[in-house]
């Protein structure tokens, strides 16, 4: 059975810094990986789709690479700044399966 | 657009009522799910579609009963509430099948058994 683990659970950090978020994903056979930002009382937002034959996929201040072989994903964000406080979290697609699996989802604050 | 409007965004029920959950999307896409979202536990998914008439199991499915007659609309009923079902609960759509691209979220409903 797939899991998908986000470690640590939470972050506090000063505006400015670059930032590097863990995805680790137990079983290798996906068909894609989906990082998403989930904001208080709301919906989940799309950020990434990296599909498995990518590496990486980069939107603005946000880089995710994947790197299937060592199940794992991180999304790297550029000079964090108090509006990117939000819960991040990442899902697998498992190939042949129309589930997604999410992790619990990492909150991070970014402090002025 | 106005993407995927799930209602209502708060409902209070007592053990043993019945309700359903409304989502619907307007961007034409063929993949709708639902999603519980419960604290320590992430999201879990309850029941998805691939197209009208095409439903199938998540991995909570007890006690959710789903149908798809249209494109747009994927309801989600509780026939016999429990408050083992306190949770926020999302819609999310996407095109095609989930596995060709990004999916869309709704703003959620919180919904509390009591």
């Amino acid at each position: 059975k797939q899991e998908v683990t986000q470690i640590p659970a939470a972050l506090s950090v000063p505006e400015g810094e670059n930032l590097v978020l863990n995805c680790s994903f137990t079983d290798s056979a996906i068909y894609n990986l989906q990082w998403f930002r989930q904001d208080p009382g709301k919906g989940l937002t799309s950020l990434l789709l990296i599909q498995s034959s990518q590496r990486e996929q980069t939107s603005g201040r946000l880089n995710a690479s994947l790197d299937k072989s060592s199940g794992r994903s991180t999304l790297y964000i550029a000079a964090s700044q108090p509006g990117d406080s939000a819960t991040y979290l990442c899902a697998v697609l498992q190939g042949g399966s129309e589930k997604l699996v999410f992790g619990k989802g990492m909150k991070l604050t970014v402090n002025p | 657009n106005a993407g995927v409007t799930q209602t209502p965004k708060f409902q209070v029920l007592k053990t043993g009522q019945s309700m359903t959950l409304q989502c619907a999307q307007d961007m034409n896409h063929e993949y709708m799910s639902w999603y519980r979202q419960d604290p320590g536990m992430g999201l879990r998914l309850i029941h998805y579609s691939v197209g009208a008439g095409i439903t199938d199991q998540g991995e909570v499915p007890n006690g959710y009963n789903v149908s798809r007659s249209t494109t747009e609309d994927f309801p989600l009923r509780l026939l016999s509430a429990a408050p083992s079902q306190t949770s926020v609960y999302f819609c999310a759509s996407s095109y095609g099948r989930v596995n060709t691209g990004e999916l869309f979220f709704g703003e959620g409903s919180r919904l509390t058994v009591l």
